[in-house]
């Protein structure tokens, strides 16, 4: 596609209840970022890979988020028993390749916005 | 663990007015910087960038940063500004021992005033 694209764009959930947001990258782009935004501040790195596996995932908050990428394309952030905290804008981006981010533009989605009632 | 402070949070200008945005960083190695910018009800999108060479740095729009090392900073600027850069303005640094995550400050939030 276009861009990086991210379903749902709107997800309100009740706290204690599984969610999974989808990301779908530049077509081509092996990188794959994930951050979170709560509001009033900027994004926060929550975790990146570089094709299949995660090469950072140190921002990941605590084990009930996790996220996959099973065939270097798309990918799934999964968070269990959410709680009101986690309510916020979540992000994804996508690079060309590999190398420091300074050569490869992080390209970033719409985002989805999850609400934790 | 980097941090980037963006000390204005508020903006507000009229048209053709200059505008300065600061951006400080707390690495002291080396960096790549970047500014995005959010219009209303869009994503973030790259504004411009700098990882080496000359430290003044232009981009779209006719925005423009300037890396001082000296003082952890990278201020945008715009000698006039238009009712349409009204927007949300994100300083982001990517820290050599950081693999390739990016640090963003708490954002600025500019109105500008037709």
């Amino acid at each position: 596609g276009a861009g990086v694209s991210q379903t749902p764009s709107n997800k309100v959930t009740e706290k204690g209840k599984y969610v999974e947001l989808r990301c779908d990258p530049i077509s081509g782009h092996t990188a794959l970022y994930w951050y979170r935004q709560s509001l009033g501040q900027g994004p926060e790195f929550l975790i990146y890979f570089q094709g299949t596996g995660a090469a950072d995932d140190s921002g990941l908050p605590n084990d009930r988020f996790f996220a996959v990428r099973p065939e270097g394309s798309v990918s799934t952030l999964k968070i269990q028993r959410t709680e009101r905290g986690d309510s916020a804008v979540y992000l994804c981006a996508s690079s060309p390749g590999r190398g420091r981010v300074g050569v490869n533009e992080q390209f970033f989605g719409p985002g989805t916005r999850l609400t934790v009632l | 663990a980097q941090s980037v402070s963006q000390h204005n949070h508020h903006v507000i200008l009229s048209e053709a007015a200059s505008l300065e945005l600061g951006c400080n960083y707390s690495y002291g190695g080396t960096v790549n910087l970047f500014w995005y910018v959010q219009y209303p009800g869009q994503h973030l999108q790259l504004l411009l960038k700098y990882f080496s060479g000359d430290p003044l740095v232009k981009g779209i729009k006719g925005f423009e940063a300037e890396f001082i090392k000296s003082k952890f900073s990278f201020n945008l600027r715009k000698p006039s500004v238009q009712w349409s850069d009204t927007a949300e303005y994100f300083c982001a640094v990517n820290a050599d021992n950081a693999g390739n995550m990016l640090t963003f400050g708490g954002g600025t939030r500019l109105m500008v005033k037709p």
